[in-house]
């Protein structure tokens, strides 16, 4: 079975631009979660779809959003870009809603904003 | 809001020597707990979770955790560790289907 594949591995933006990622689940896992990895704040929770609908929401700006699509699909998108979104951004899948102990993660997207 | 903390941010063991790494959670209500784990250049994987039931979880590779209710403890330990243990550790408490991870204590095991 194949994992959660998260594209692109590696990105370089500068202030002010916006960037999209993207995560393919597990085959039949609904749910897509997003996390935010640095090394100052370790991981943190973003946001959760499940069937398409954002089921929950960690705390960060609304420069954060993301989606689902009807085949799982997720992407998050992070406008207006800002040197402290440097980071490591994980996507995990899961066959439930909010159950962490059932999340696979990927590899994760590595944005450096300049 | 539910905080994680891990004391410990780097341990150095040799191996066969034994491990326990500290995890305390804020929240005193229900709460699920995890370690991950992330070995070089690997993505995160579950090391056991704690649900409900015996406070005593056995995990993937001899690691087990005990749930301390009254102290808001969910210790990681492993009698004997190996080189192939050398990873980074995170603790994780899931409130309200809502996960937080603690900062993550990198382990370094000497042969």
């Amino acid at each position: 079975k194949a994992g959660v594949t998260q594209t692109p591995r590696y990105l370089i933006k500068t202030r002010g631009q916006q960037v999209t990622l993207s995560c393919s689940p597990i085959s039949g896992h609904r749910s897509v979660s997003w996390y935010q990895q640095t090394p100052g704040q370790g991981l943190q929770f973003l946001f959760e779809y499940f069937s398409e609908t954002q089921r929950n929401k960690g705390n960060f700006p609304g420069r954060f959003s993301g989606r689902q699509f009807s085949n799982s699909r997720s992407e998050m998108n992070v406008s207006t870009l800002e040197l402290g979104d440097s980071a490591l951004y994980l996507c995990a899948s899961s066959p439930t809603s909010g159950r962490a102990g059932e999340l696979f993660f990927g590899e994760g997207s590595r944005l450096t904003v300049l | 809001a539910q905080s994680v903390s891990q004391h410990n941010h780097h341990v150095i063991l040799s191996e066969a020597a034994s491990l326990e790494l500290g995890c305390n959670y804020s929240y005193g209500g229900t709460v699920n707990l995890f370690w991950y784990v992330q070995y070089p250049g690997q993505h995160l994987q579950l090391l056991l979770k704690y649900f409900s039931g015996d406070p005593l979880v056995k995990g993937i590779k001899g690691f087990e955790a005990e749930f301390i209710k009254s102290k808001f403890s969910f210790n990681l330990r492993k009698p004997s560790v190996q080189w192939s243990d050398t990873a980074e550790y995170f603790c994780a408490a899931e409130e309200s289907y809502i996960p937080t991870f603690g900062r993550g204590t990198s382990l370094i095991v000497h042969p």
